[in-house]
């Protein structure tokens, strides 16, 4: 199975901060990679699908990039609503899916 | 408007077999671009997807948990169900269905998960 790795596994930021969050594949997978944002006791929600398309009702100040291997994702100016936890997830080829272990974004 | 709710037990004792329930509104299983899918979340872990069923009853489950897991649909009930055998402490966890969309670009086919349940924690302990 393709392995997800994110980096970092938490960080601390500032509402206004420029947030950027990396995830590494473990093999190419081209761009089918998805981003989600999880807030405690929620299920995720969609943020970017194919690594950098923003999924519709997602502000824009959320964008993805990142081919084969190495994917970011970056929040322009943090608002109060984004400290949750960020997932990453590939599709390439078939199922099996696999996630990254997650990234917590905090508050300083 | 696309809803997914998850049923069955809270707790089910170790060796168990657990089934699950995915009743969905606002979308067909009955065409090629949705799939669902079961993910789960042991408490305060990273999310594990565990199972998808297409439109067409082709099933795909993950390498680890395949001999335990067996995902079947109705379609005339708009459910999906999910079974794991063998339940252990370790399965502990929130378990999620999730319709699964896919976007189809010249460069390819992008599957993502759109829709998501709330969850249901499904506990394993004698």
């Amino acid at each position: 199975d393709i392995q997800m790795t994110q980096s970092p596994s938490s960080l601390s930021a500032s509402v206004g901060d420029r947030v950027t969050i990396t995830c590494r594949a473990s093999q190419s997978i081209s761009n089918y990679l998805n981003w989600y944002q999880q807030k405690s006791g929620k299920p995720p929600q969609l943020l970017i699908y194919a690594a950098s398309s923003l999924q519709s009702g997602v502000p824009s100040r959320f964008s993805g990039s990142g081919s084969g291997t190495d994917f970011t994702l970056t929040i322009s100016s943090l608002q109060p609503e984004d400290f949750a936890t960020y997932y990453c997830q590939q599709s390439f080829n078939s199922p099996p899916y696999t996630f990254g272990q997650g990234t917590l974004l905090e508050i300083k | 408007q696309v809803t997914l709710k998850e049923s069955g037990p809270a707790l089910v004792k170790p060796t168990q077999t657990l089934t699950l329930t995915c009743t969905f509104s606002g979308f067909s299983l009955t065409t090629p671009e949705v799939r669902v899918s079961w993910i789960r979340q042991p408490p305060g872990k990273a999310l594990e997807w565990l199972a998808r069923i297409d439109w067409d009853n082709d099933k795909f489950y993950s390498t680890s948990l395949k001999t335990r897991l067996a995902i079947s649909k109705d379609t005339s009930k708009n459910q999906v169900l999910l079974t794991m055998t063998n339940m252990d402490p370790v399965d502990t966890a929130t378990y999620y269905c999730a319709r699964t969309l896919v976007k189809s670009r010249s460069s390819g086919s992008y599957w993502y998960f759109d829709d998501w349940g709330q969850g249901t924690l499904v506990t394993v302990s004698s």
